[in-house]
């Protein structure tokens, strides 16, 4: 799988956007771009996915570039709960996910 | 929403045993993976299963470990011969299908602890 590269923590604001960029320079063209999260040790959960276009759920927004290059996860209105492990994975047509490090966002009242 | 279960949720054992973690998959799921987080590192994946079969597995899944599907819901790991550095949070997780476009469902995990 392709590997990404993404800040090791950042800090946004409660009620702010929080934009969270990932590197994924050696992406290949059927691979996929996955954001998952964990909050404090609990089961990573599933936030958002998408191959080329722009994609928005209830939860968030991802940004890819035409490239495909890097892309930008959104969390449009940044809450205390949201403070948590962000992990983005590129993934290709197979069984598993590979888990880095991620981005440790910390929401601040 | 549908939710992948495990149990129990902390289990305590000593060097040696074995230990068999449970998991109930999303009932229209039918591939299932495990995975393992050991405190303070990267989630890591052990195994994925379909049609009652390994489809892959990671270095980390050697011959002290199993999995099974005993019954149309439940979806087992099991440790044979426990040892310290098997201590981790175990996570169950599932999918409808599979491929780039398929996300899996993770549970809330079963923390080991090998004393």
């Amino acid at each position: 799988d392709a590997k990404t590269t993404q800040p090791t923590s950042m800090d946004c604001a409660e009620g702010r956007a929080a934009n969270l960029p990932c590197n994924h320079s050696t992406i290949s063209g059927n691979e996929y771009v996955y954001w998952y999260r964990q909050i404090h040790s609990q089961g990573p959960q599933y936030i958002i996915h998408g191959l080329k276009n722009n994609e928005t759920n209830e939860m968030a927004s991802l940004i890819i570039t035409e490239d495909r290059k890097s892309s930008t996860l959104i969390l449009p209105h940044a809450t205390l709960r949201d403070t948590a492990v962000y992990y983005c994975i590129v993934r290709k047509d197979d069984y598993k996910l590979s888990f880095g490090a991620g981005t440790t966002v910390t929401v601040r009242a | 929403e549908p939710e992948v279960t495990q149990t129990p949720s902390h289990q305590v054992t000593q060097m040696g045993q074995e230990v068999i973690l449970r998991c109930v998959p999303i009932s229209n799921h039918l591939y299932f993976y495990w995975y393992r987080q050991i405190l303070g590192q990267k989630v890591e994946f052990l195994v994925s299963f379909y049609n009652n079969e390994i489809s892959e597995k990671s270095e980390i899944f050697d011959d002290q470990f199993s999995v099974e599907r005993p019954d149309g819901s439940n979806f087992t790991l099991k440790i044979r011969s426990t040892k310290l550095e098997d201590s981790a949070m175990y996570f169950c997780a599932s999918s409808e299908s599979t491929g780039g476009n398929e996300k899996l469902f993770f549970g809330s995990g079963t923390q080991l602890s090998v004393l």
